[in-house]
């Protein structure tokens, strides 16, 4: 069964400074997803990752896929307040449905 | 993009009452998908709503609590039956368009008193 794992849970950061987000998944995927999700609002999609190695980035946002090692990264540059949302990353395996993991709940302090 | 509405966008219920909420989309779709996201909680999925037939659960939902109809390529509807506290929560609608990303409603918030 796919679980999908997404550390920190919490991440308050200074503007300016660069971080990290990681997503692990379990099983074999065959897509990767990152979406943001601001407060009281639905999900936005941010990036879709199809093969190993595959690297997106728009903006400040970074995000990465390596497929061995079951891992995806959304790395922050350089953050701003407007950054402030909670990031969820999503895995699929074989099929339409998604596992999401636990959410990232970032807050870029001023 | 898929452009998808969702009805209502918020309702304040009372317990063991029910509501439907309805999902409609732009474009046909084979596959709809009703996820719950309970309180600073992540997306939980409940069922996959296939046209032309029964909706598939979750483990942990049933169709008693949560039946769902899809009578065309582009509607859907999930109810929350006999509603209690514990069912408080977003309950968002997806669409996968062919197999590359997904796309949600804005969902429903709803509160159960």
């Amino acid at each position: 069964e796919l679980k999908v794992e997404q550390n920190p849970l919490f991440l308050s950061m200074q503007e300016g400074k660069n971080y990290t987000i990681y997503c692990n998944y379990s099983t074999t995927s065959d897509r990767l997803y990152w979406y943001r999700q601001d407060p009281g609002k639905s999900l936005e999609s941010l990036f879709v990752l199809l093969s190993n190695g595959a690297v997106k980035q728009e903006g400040r946002l970074m995000a990465s896929l390596d497929t061995k090692a079951r891992l995806s990264t959304l790395h922050i540059t350089a953050a701003v307040h407007d950054l402030s949302a909670t990031y969820f990353c999503a895995a699929t395996s074989g099929t339409y449905k998604y596992i999401f993991g636990t959410g990232t709940r970032l807050k870029v302090l001023a | 993009s898929a452009v998808i509405s969702q009805k209502p966008s918020r309702d304040i219920c009372q317990r063991g009452t029910s509501l439907t909420i309805q999902c409609q989309v732009d474009s046909q779709v084979t596959m709809m998908f009703w996820y719950r996201q309970q309180p600073g909680q992540s997306l939980t999925l409940i069922a996959t709503a296939n046209q032309g037939s029964e909706a598939t659960y979750e483990s942990g939902f049933v169709i008693d609590k949560f039946p769902i109809s899809r009578p065309n390529l582009t509607f859907s509807t999930l109810t929350v039956s006999n509603m209690s506290p514990e069912d408080s929560s977003i309950y968002l609608c997806s669409v996968d368009q062919v197999g590359t990303e997904a796309f949600f409603g804005q969902g429903t918030r709803l509160t159960v008193v």
